[in-house]
């Protein structure tokens, strides 16, 4: 398996609305993160989780709260989320050993926020 | 931190054409320069990548060439088709706990 899956892959929540996102992937990567894309910009990382620890916080607002219950498992909760927040969520892995690796992208949640 | 800087924002060539995106980096401690193309609606997929002990490598009708003195890398397309319009972003990592850094973007539009 070289995938990382996200699902849902389409979500419409309203600003009072509390929901998940969800990453998995089976390649024994042990870093993971999280990314929001807007339109014709690039992805700007949110978390990091390095051996399912939280390892970099951008700065993110708390209505973002991720989480890893595993090695191939990573969480982001939504809640109180504003139209602002609406944007494509990736998700996506790599090797987490002294060398450099490339990330593999899931093919991301598109948020919707009404 | 590591700032990375992309040129063109924007590309259009004719099919057949060759293509060529730039990217500089500000951290000389980068060793690793990955290249990503995402279509529209798509995840940023790796298409190349380089390690700073490599000066060029190549796959097919791509390259990426890197010249860590001047510290920029550089993507070619040669061939150009259609289902290369995408766009790419360039990256650059050092090893160690922190995440790739981004370029802002190149649209490559190839007219048929």
């Amino acid at each position: 398996d070289t995938e990382v899956t996200q699902t849902p892959k389409h979500l419409v929540m309203g600003m009072t609305n509390k929901k998940s996102l969800k990453c998995e992937q089976h390649m024994g990567h042990r870093a993971m993160y999280w990314y929001k894309q807007k339109a014709k910009k690039p992805p700007e990382l949110m978390f990091v989780y390095s051996y399912e620890k939280l390892s970099i916080n951008e700065s993110v607002p708390s209505r973002f709260s991720p989480e890893c219950p595993n090695s191939s498992l990573l969480n982001l909760h939504l809640h109180a989320l504003q139209p602002e927040d609406s944007a494509l969520y990736l998700c996506a892995s790599s090797q987490n050993r002294g060398q450099s690796y490339g990330y593999t992208f899931g093919s991301g949640t598109r948020l919707t926020v009404v | 931190g590591e700032n990375v800087e992309q040129h063109p924002s924007t590309l259009s060539v004719q099919e057949g054409d060759s293509a060529v995106i730039k990217c500089t980096y500000s951290d000389s401690a980068s060793n690793y320069f990955p290249w990503y193309k995402q279509e529209l609606g798509k995840r940023p997929q790796l298409i190349i990548d380089i390690r700073s002990n490599v000066g060029e490598k190549k796959d097919q009708r791509i390259a990426v060439t890197l010249n860590k003195t001047a510290k920029h890398f550089s993507l070619h397309i040669t061939e150009t088709q259609p289902e290369d319009s995408a766009v790419y972003f360039c990256a650059a990592h050092r090893s160690g706990n922190t995440p790739l850094v981004f370029g802002k973007g190149t649209r490559l539009s190839v007219i048929a």
